[in-house]
């Protein structure tokens, strides 16, 4: 049973800095990975999809990466702000027609002014 | 308007209320699914739908059915609410036309079960 594991629940840091969040999944066996965004009460915003075949993926300051032997993602955000502030959540799509996604239970990130 | 919209956004129920909540979406997508989210739990797959005839549980379904009305429609429902059951609920689509299976979210109910 694929196991995905964000390390650590929660993560304070100062306005500008680069950040990474980690992802690490047991079963390398991955359709793609997804990462997701979400704000205090409200729902999941998608923010980047790596699939299988790919290393990573860019858009805007994050930038997402994949390593399958490994077992791990990472996603880094340049010149953090504080609207970055939420909970990033990864999820991972095993491989299989019509599989499912296994979530994380999510990074608190709080970006300090 | 939002692609994936929810209602409602908060319900507070009392035990052995039946529950139910809906939701449709624009975005012409034909799979859906209801998640919940516990806190430190992460999100758990009630029931998916990859088209109106085709439904199927997911790793937590007992105490749950749904219906899918409609492609754009896809109702949960609570037959006779429990305490833990109190958790934000997520409806979520997809598209099968595209190879990803890119996941987009509603913005969750919240219900609260006394």
């Amino acid at each position: 049973k694929q196991e995905v594991t964000q390390i650590p629940a929660a993560l304070s840091v100062p306005e500008g800095e680069n950040l990474v969040l980690n992802c690490s999944f047991t079963d390398s066996a991955i359709y793609n990975l997804q990462w997701f965004r979400q704000d205090p009460g409200k729902g999941l915003t998608s923010l980047l999809l790596i699939q299988s075949s790919q290393r990573e993926q860019t858009s805007g300051r994050l930038n997402a990466s994949l390593d399958k032997s490994s077992g791990r993602s990472t996603l880094y955000i340049a010149a953090s702000q504080p609207g970055d502030s939420a909970t990033y959540l990864c999820a991972v799509r095993p491989t299989g027609a019509n599989s499912k996604l296994t979530f994380g239970k999510g990074i608190t990130l709080s970006v300090r002014p | 308007d939002a692609d994936v919209t929810q209602t409602p956004r908060n319900r507070i129920t009392k035990t052995g209320k039946r529950i139910m909540l809906e939701c449709s979406q624009t975005k012409g997508h034909d799979r859906m699914y209801w998640y919940r989210q516990d806190p430190g739990l992460g999100l758990q797959l009630i029931y998916y739908s990859f088209d109106v005839k085709d439904i199927n549980k997911g790793e937590i379904s007992d105490g749950y059915s749904v219906s899918r009305q409609a492609q754009a429609k896809f109702s949960l429902s609570l037959e006779s609410a429990i305490p833990n059951q109190t958790a934000l609920y997520f409806c979520a689509t997809s598209d099968a036309r595209t190879s990803t299976g890119e996941l987009f979210f509603g913005e969750g109910s919240r219900l609260t079960v006394l």
